[in-house]
Order: structure tokens, then C-alpha cells, then sequence
């Protein structure tokens, strides 16, 4: 069975980092594209941040692009979002998304993990 | 960036009721256009990829259709447990973005 697991979450202060990891099991985690989707309380869903399946394509949204970092490492079946210089309105739950194919575009998410919620506030 | 405009917001409707829920891309992203359910409190659940292929363990009565940069997500019979709320999400380019959100609530 196909799972995913996020970890990292919690309180944090303004301006600060955490690091966010995604457990993936029950698929062969190399052969696809993985994606970092986050959703405000009470608001939609926002993609973050994609890799693809060799970390060869990397796209990120604007609103984190130069604070947030993907990345991934197929030996340990883990992807990662390393969160710097944090704001309020980053506060979010924050999901790891598994894609159907091993590009960051063309195809749409088959699995999600539960999420893992971030606070940003002082 | 490739805006998309997910209309209505928000609907009321019986069950057994046909629903329409229309995206609207800012520009052409051919088929790569894919439609997600997410019940309260649960992550999402992809239903449609590529504009009208049901994802595998997706009930019949979800479709979807496209007519250039318009999609439609249709619920041909709504049954108590489709209570949720829908999002489009174009995957033709990054950044990939999802529309607002359609809430379907039980009359």
C-alpha cells in the first residue's frame, strides 16, 4: 500500500527555519515526481514546491521562491522542504504529494500524505 | 503564471442532483487539467486526470470534459458522501496551480 508520512511540523518564530521530511512507502519512490502542497486554515490548496524524479527539475511557487529548498534523497525514500526566513501567512498545513509520472508538470497527484501543520507566529 | 478560475464557489444540491463545477485556465493548457476531492478534515483525492480520465477507484458518476481553456467536472447523480469540496489544478506548467475551490453541501 502506498503511504506517505510528514514530519517536522510546529511552532515556530518569525524568521525562522524548520525542515519538513516526507516518509514514502509502498511504490518504487525514484521513479516519480514529488510535490509540496500546503493549505492555509480555512483556505485552498497552494502548491509549493515540485522536484522530479532525479532532482534534475526543481520548480517552486513565487511566494516561497528563495526562502524554501526541496529536495530529496531516493536512498532513504525521503523528500524534504527546508523553511528559511519564515512568515506569518507561511502558517499552513503542509502535505507531500506523490505524482503520477516522474516530471514535475504534465500529470496530477495520485497520493497524499495527511499533512504536517507549521505555525508561524511570535 | 497560469491563472485558474473555479466557479461557483460554493453550491447547494439534493441528492440524486446533477452537478457542474467549470474551471477556467488563463490561457491554453491543452488537457492537463486535473480535478481533486477533498472531504473535511482529510487530505485531498485526486478524481480526474488529463481533463477526463477517471482515476482508478473513482465512481462512474464523476466526469470530467474540456472545450479549449474551459473544464468541467460533472457528478451525474450526487450521492451523501460527495459532500466536499473540489479543485481543479493545471499541471501543463509550473508554477502549478490549483483553483479556489467549489463546496458542494447537501440540501
Amino acid at each position: 500500500e502506498v503511504h506517505l508520512v510528514e514530519s517536522g511540523g510546529g511552532l515556530v518564530q518569525p524568521g525562522r527555519s524548520v525542515r519538513l521530511s516526507c516518509a514514502g512507502s509502498g511504490f518504487t519512490f525514484d521513479d516519480y515526481a514529488m510535490h509540496w502542497v500546503r493549505q492555509a486554515p480555512g483556505k485552498g490548496l497552494e502548491w509549493v514546491s515540485g522536484i522530479n524524479w532525479n532532482s534534475g527539475s526543481i520548480d517552486y511557487a513565487d511566494s516561497v521562491k528563495g526562502r524554501f529548498t526541496i529536495s530529496r534523497d531516493n536512498a532513504k525514500n525521503s523528500l524534504y522542504l527546508q523553511m528559511n526566513s519564515l512568515r506569518t501567512e507561511d502558517t499552513a498545513l503542509y502535505y507531500c504529494a506523490k505524482d503520477m509520472g516522474g516530471f514535475v508538470d504534465a500529470d496530477g497527484f495520485d497520493m497524499w500524505g495527511q499533512g504536517t501543520m507549521v505555525t508561524v507566529s511570535s | 503564471d497560469i491563472q485558474m478560475t473555479q466557479s461557483p464557489s460554493s453550491l447547494s444540491a439534493s441528492v440524486g442532483d446533477r452537478v457542474t463545477i467549470t474551471c477556467r485556465a488563463s490561457q491554453s493548457i491543452t488537457s492537463y487539467l486535473n480535478w481533486y476531492q477533498q472531504q473535511p478534515g482529510k487530505a485531498p483525492k485526486l478524481l480526474i486526470y488529463a481533463a477526463s480520465t477517471l482515476q482508478s477507484g473513482v465512481p462512474s458518476r464523476f466526469s470530467g470534459s474540456e472545450s479549449g481553456t474551459d473544464f468541467t467536472l460533472t457528478i451525474s447523480s450526487l450521492q451523501p458522501e460527495d459532500f466536499a469540496t473540489y479543485y481543479c489544478q493545471q499541471s501543463y506548467s509550473p508554477p502549478l496551480t490549483f483553483g479556489g475551490g467549489t463546496k458542494v453541501e447537501i440540501k
